[in-house]
């Protein structure tokens, strides 16, 4: 069974700085997609942004960016020039590809991290 | 596009009673996804459905936990008899394709006394 841990139960960082959040998996698949979700005070899960496991590229969405080392089954996301608006709790997540029966299962979640921005 | 909706929005209920919460997926998605959310135990996936035809129901905590999707815009989980170990914020969430992020709706806060 494929596995999220996200050892930063909470993080704090100063208004325009920089934070990373991390993110390690496990799994013995070689084809999957991570994600990150962002889930504010109103509970609603936001997509920050997605990784395809057989890009090598790291993906980035405008401030947000990731680091993705498969070898290391790591997978952490950047927040560039944080804003009020980044604080939030943050999901690391997996999900499998079809493979060979096809199909798609759900989303594996990390606990999550509470991140905090100082004004 | 409205997004997935779910409702009700929040659910207060007396241990022993029936709960229904309900969703309606984005038009056109295929798949179908039913989440729960606690505090011990973080986000987990219950049961999920392609093109209305549940796939794994593995996380289905036990029988009191149910799920129906009857057409490709609307699904139930009905909870029966409710617990308050059963209380935790149910969510649902939709995806066109194996490939692609899920969309989550508002999710449905429940509590059960």
């Amino acid at each position: 069974a494929q596995t999220v841990t996200q050892s930063q139960p909470e993080m704090s960082v100063q208004e325009a700085e920089t934070v990373t959040l991390s993110c390690t998996y496990d799994t013995s698949e070689s084809d999957y997609y991570l994600f990150w979700y962002k889930q504010p005070p109103s509970r609603q899960m936001i997509l920050v942004i997605r990784q395809e496991a057989y890009k090598q590229q790291n993906a980035t969405e405008n401030r947000f960016s990731v680091n993705f080392q498969k070898a290391a089954k790591s997978f952490s996301l950047k927040i560039s020039d944080s804003q009020l608006g980044d604080a939030a709790m943050y999901f690391c997540a997996y999900r499998r590809t079809g493979g060979s029966g096809g199909g798609a299962d759900g989303l594996t979640f990390g606990k999550g991290t509470h991140l905090i921005i100082q004004p | 596009d409205a997004g997935v909706i779910q409702s009700p929005r929040h659910e207060v209920t007396e241990m022993g009673q029936e709960v229904t919460l309900r969703c309606k997926p984005i038009s056109g998605h295929d798949y179908l996804f039913w989440y729960r959310q606690t505090m011990m135990r973080g986000l987990e996936l219950l049961i999920y459905f392609n093109n209305n035809v549940p796939i794994d129901d593995s996380g289905m905590p036990e029988d009191r936990f149910s799920a129906k999707m009857p057409n490709a815009s609307f699904s139930t989980l009905k909870i029966q008899p409710s617990e308050p170990r059963d209380s935790a914020v149910y969510f649902c969430a939709s995806s066109p394709n194996p490939y692609n992020e899920q969309f989550f709706g508002p999710g449905t806060r429940l509590t059960v006394l």
